[in-house]
């Protein structure tokens, strides 16, 4: 399967953009790129993904690298609200791995008033 | 109301006990999954069930059972505790597309003494 590398953690000031990057280079052409994040006691959530083309929604922005062996999560103004550990997962849809989230360590977001 | 919810969300044990952890959905979702999570670690998939008469071992699945009752229900057993057993527990469900969103409950945090 192949494998993300993210930061163990990251700081940022509240209301600043965060970028949050993913190195993934040995992705396969039918991995989709997931961003989840995890709040303290709560339930991981899902928050974006995409394949190929930058992807935006209500939450952040998935920018990814036109070769695909990395990708960025942009979170365009931090709250405390977003201090969470954030997963960034390959999905390969074929077959039933496509339904498989593998988590690795994350990278825990600490914002700062 | 909460679209996944889990029961117990607490429970404390000892060795040797029969522990059963509820999972149900109103998201009319056919998937679902259990996930474990350790401290400081991401989620290992246990079980993973795409319809009622579908049901497939995850990553650590020795020690557990699950059940699928029903297309809403999915409970997960721990038929005889053991301490290393000790954890949080995560259900989650997604629909059938294979790179959409999976959606977790609350959690149920797990302790066996």
């Amino acid at each position: 399967d192949a494998k993300t590398t993210q930061p163990n953690s990251m700081e940022s000031n509240e209301e600043e953009p965060v970028h949050l990057p993913c190195n993934h280079s040995t992705i396969s052409g039918t991995d989709y790129i997931h961003w989840y994040r995890q709040l303290p006691s709560q339930g991981p959530e899902y928050v974006i993904h995409g394949l190929t083309s930058n992807v935006n929604n209500r939450m952040a922005s998935l920018a990814i690298a036109e070769d695909r062996k990395s990708s960025t999560l942009i979170l365009h103004r931090a709250t405390l609200r977003d201090a969470a550990v954030y997963y960034c997962i390959l999905r390969d849809v074929r077959g039933n791995a496509g339904n498989m989230l593998t988590f690795g360590g994350g990278t825990r977001l600490m914002v700062k008033p | 109301d909460a679209d996944v919810t889990q029961t117990p969300r607490n429970r404390i044990t000892k060795t040797g006990k029969r522990i059963m952890l509820e999972c149900s959905q109103t998201k009319g979702h056919d998937r679902m999954y259990w996930y474990r999570q350790d401290p400081g670690l991401g989620l290992r998939l246990i079980y993973y069930s795409f319809d009622v008469k579908d049901i497939n071992k995850g990553e650590i699945s020795d020690g557990y059972s699950v059940s699928r009752q029903a297309q809403a229900k999915f409970s997960l057993s721990l038929e005889s505790a053991i301490p290393n057993q000790t954890a949080l527990y995560f259900c989650a469900t997604s629909d059938f597309l294979g790179q959409g969103a999976q959606y977790f409950g609350p959690g149920t945090r797990l302790t066996v003494l």
